[in-house]
């Protein structure tokens, strides 16, 4: 089956530093890969996404790079700031279906 | 503005009691998903409907059932609560049944069963 792998965390990081959240996937066909965050106590929103390999995602400072060949995600930001503190998701959609299946998500801290 | 809303947004329950939680979107969205979040597990599919009268069984099912009566409510029916089923709950929409669509999300219903 589908199954989704983030780097554990917690993560703390001072403000102004790079960011790397690593993911990466299993799964059968051609799937979609999503990064959602979630601030605390709210719901989760859509970071970005990608379609299709070699598709770069991007929002807010944040991009991430469909790897087919190394079936990865990676979230990249080159400087973090403390409102960017927040728990963030790894998904993948199957090719069917519209069902998302999650990974463990990572917590990041970002200290002024 | 299209919206999705959860309530409660906090319930305290006992182990053997019905339990009924509410999702209500204004998206008109025909797709709709429940999930739990639990420490380690990030977010888990329970339930999910592509339409009225549709619902689908999900990766944690047991215990849980759903119905779909109209394009705006999936209201998710725990039928007899267990302990094992504290936890972070969340609804979830989206138009489109395939094609990388955005699942937009309700605040979450935290569950804890005594």
């Amino acid at each position: 089956g589908n199954s989704v792998t983030q780097m554990e965390g917690p993560v703390t990081l001072s403000e102004e530093a790079f960011l790397t959240i690593n993911c990466t996937y299993t799964a059968t066909g051609y799937p979609s890969l999503f990064w959602y965050v979630q601030y605390p106590g709210e719901g989760l929103q859509l970071l970005l996404k990608a379609t299709k390999a070699d598709d770069k995602g991007s929002n807010k400072g944040f991009e991430a790079t469909y790897r087919k060949e190394t079936t990865s995600f990676h979230l990249e930001k080159g400087s973090v700031q403390v409102s960017d503190s927040a728990v963030y998701f790894c998904a993948l959609e199957e090719t069917s279906g519209s069902r998302l299946t999650f990974g463990e998500g990572t917590q990041l801290t970002v200290n002024p | 503005d299209a919206e999705i809303t959860q309530s409660p947004r906090h319930k305290i329950t006992e182990t053997g009691r019905q339990v009924t939680l509410a999702c209500h979107q204004t998206w008109n969205h025909n797709n709709m998903f429940w999930y739990r979040q639990d420490l380690g597990h990030g977010l888990r599919l329970i339930h999910y409907s592509y339409g009225v009268q549709d619902t689908n069984k999900g990766e944690v099912s047991d215990g849980y059932s759903v119905s779909r009566s109209n394009t705006e409510d999936l209201p998710l029916t725990l039928e007899s609560a267990a302990s094992s089923q504290t936890s972070v709950y969340f609804c979830a929409s989206s138009a489109q049944a395939s094609g990388a669509d955005t699942q937009y999300f309700g605040p979450g219903t935290r569950l804890t069963v005594l």
